[in-house]
């Protein structure tokens, strides 16, 4: 399987920080990557798909880029609905996700 | 507005088994698969498996096999989880999603609401 690893696990921000979330594929997954975000007692719920492509109805503070094996996940102004676990996941082989990175306000 | 829906929360005692239900609607049903994935307390999330909800057919992901069972009933759009000899670490929530297939990615979009099977020993 195709591991996925998420930097950091967690981070403290502020409301209005820039906040950037890696990702790394153990191999190649061209832009096989989605990001998810989920809130305490919800489903995730799809942000990103496609690498860099915006959900529709997701806020445009929101981005995704990168391809083959590293990509990061940025929220250009944070706003308080943010704070949240996101998720990356690889869906060019076998489905797996990354370990999660929690968004705490700092 | 396309919607998963889900059954509610189940508590079982090891050995016996449960089902839990996925109520698809907003779209053409046979058109999406249905992928389920689990979540254990404070834990984050595993694919478990997907079912073709236009061949009935289901693949499993490994640690997935044996005793779970992805099912449909396509008359009434929905898709079952079965697991039989619950153990006390099958203590989860369990979501299904609706798989979205572009020709340069396949994303799960949307998700049930989950549903937490407690098992007690």
């Amino acid at each position: 399987d195709i591991q996925m690893t998420q930097s950091p696990s967690s981070l403290s921000a502020s409301i209005g920080d820039r906040v950037t979330i890696t990702c790394r594929a153990s191999q190649s997954i061209t832009s096989y990557l989605n990001w998810y975000q989920q809130k305490p007692g919800k489903a995730p719920k799809l942000i990103i798909y496609a690498a860099s492509s915006l959900q529709s109805g997701v806020p445009s503070r929101f981005s995704g880029s990168g391809s083959g094996t590293d990509f990061t996940l940025t929220i250009s102004s944070l706003q308080p609905e943010d704070f949240a676990t996101y998720y990356c996941q690889q869906t060019y082989s076998t489905p797996t996700f990354g370990q999660g990175t929690r968004l705490e306000i700092k | 507005q396309v919607q998963l829906v889900q059954s509610g929360s189940e508590l079982k005692k090891a050995g016996a088994s449960v089902n839990v239900s996925c109520r698809a609607s907003g779209y053409t049903f046979s058109s999406y698969a249905v992928n389920w994935v689990r979540q254990a307390p404070g834990q984050g999330l595993e694919w478990m498996g997907w079912i073709n909800t236009y061949t009935g057919n289901p693949t499993y992901a490994q640690g997935f096999t044996g005793r779970f069972v992805f099912s449909l009933d396509t008359s009434v759009t929905t898709a079952y989880l079965q697991i039989n000899s619950l153990k006390p670490e099958d203590t989860a929530v369990y979501y299904c999603a609706r798989d979205v297939i572009a020709p340069t990615d396949t994303w799960f979009d949307p998700w049930g609401q989950g549903t937490l099977v407690t098992v007690s020993s």
